[in-house]
């Protein structure tokens, strides 16, 4: 199973929106309403960010938001903070006989 | 409150085997799958397996099959990951994280994490 595509890195003003996005295969992202979004802070664990394409769990906010066409899933970040400086990773369930999930390759976001 | 507390960092040598914990509480233990995950220094997510800490059930990553054992002892609340045959690349942090949204939902997403255990292979 390969990992999902993302880009490496992602920046913009404070205030300003970005989208990050998560390109797989019919396999994954195709098949499955089931990205996940996870950031993550330097020496710290991830944290669930959006689930199901594009639901938040309670807490998060709703600067954050998540769709899906065909095999690419994207999160945006709307009102850009300081505090959303820093690696965010998609996740899909994978077809298999088995459970299977893969992966994104992360992505650096920065806050110019 | 949620909270998975894992055990403490370990050095291993090549060829050994690692096992870490997951110590579950604040919630019904045997009612949310467990996955572990582990992250190589400057790296990616990996996704490892997962237990179903009710029945025991688990599913590995193709990856991982033959090495890797994810077991579950519920009268602690915790999970366990053993690896073996260790190697230079298996050096990174390992997380457990339980499957789930957020509340009292299921989703195939991993809502709460552990803090993390870094496993070390170095002659």
């Amino acid at each position: 199973q390969s990992a999902l595509t993302q880009p490496a890195s992602v920046s913009g003003s404070p205030g300003q929106s970005i989208t990050i996005s998560c390109t797989g295969t019919s396999s994954d992202v195709g098949s499955y309403n089931l990205v996940s979004w996870y950031q993550q802070h330097p020496n710290k664990a991830p944290k669930l960010m959006i689930y199901e394409v594009s639901k938040r769990p309670s807490g998060v906010s709703n600067r954050f938001s998540g769709s899906k066409s065909g095999n690419t899933a994207s999160l945006t970040i709307s009102g850009l903070q300081a505090e959303d400086e820093a690696d965010y990773y998609c996740c899909s369930y994978a077809s298999s006989s088995t459970p299977n999930y893969v992966f994104g390759t992360g992505t650096k976001v920065t806050v110019l | 409150q949620v909270q998975l507390v894992q055990s403490g960092a370990e050095v291993k040598k090549p060829g050994a085997s690692v096992k870490v914990s997951c110590k579950a509480s604040g919630y019904t233990f045997t009612s949310y799958y467990m996955h572990w995950v582990r992250q190589a220094p400057g790296q990616g997510l990996e996704w490892m397996g997962i237990i179903n800490p009710s029945s025991g059930y688990t599913n590995y990553a193709q990856k991982f099959q033959g090495r890797v054992t994810m077991t579950r002892d519920t009268s602690t609340s915790t999970v366990y990951m053993e690896l073996s045959s260790l190697r230079s690349e298996d050096t990174a942090v390992y997380y457990c994280a339980r499957e789930g949204c957020g509340g009292d939902c299921s989703s195939d997403a991993f809502d709460f994490w552990g803090q993390g255990t870094m496993v070390t292979v170095s002659s």
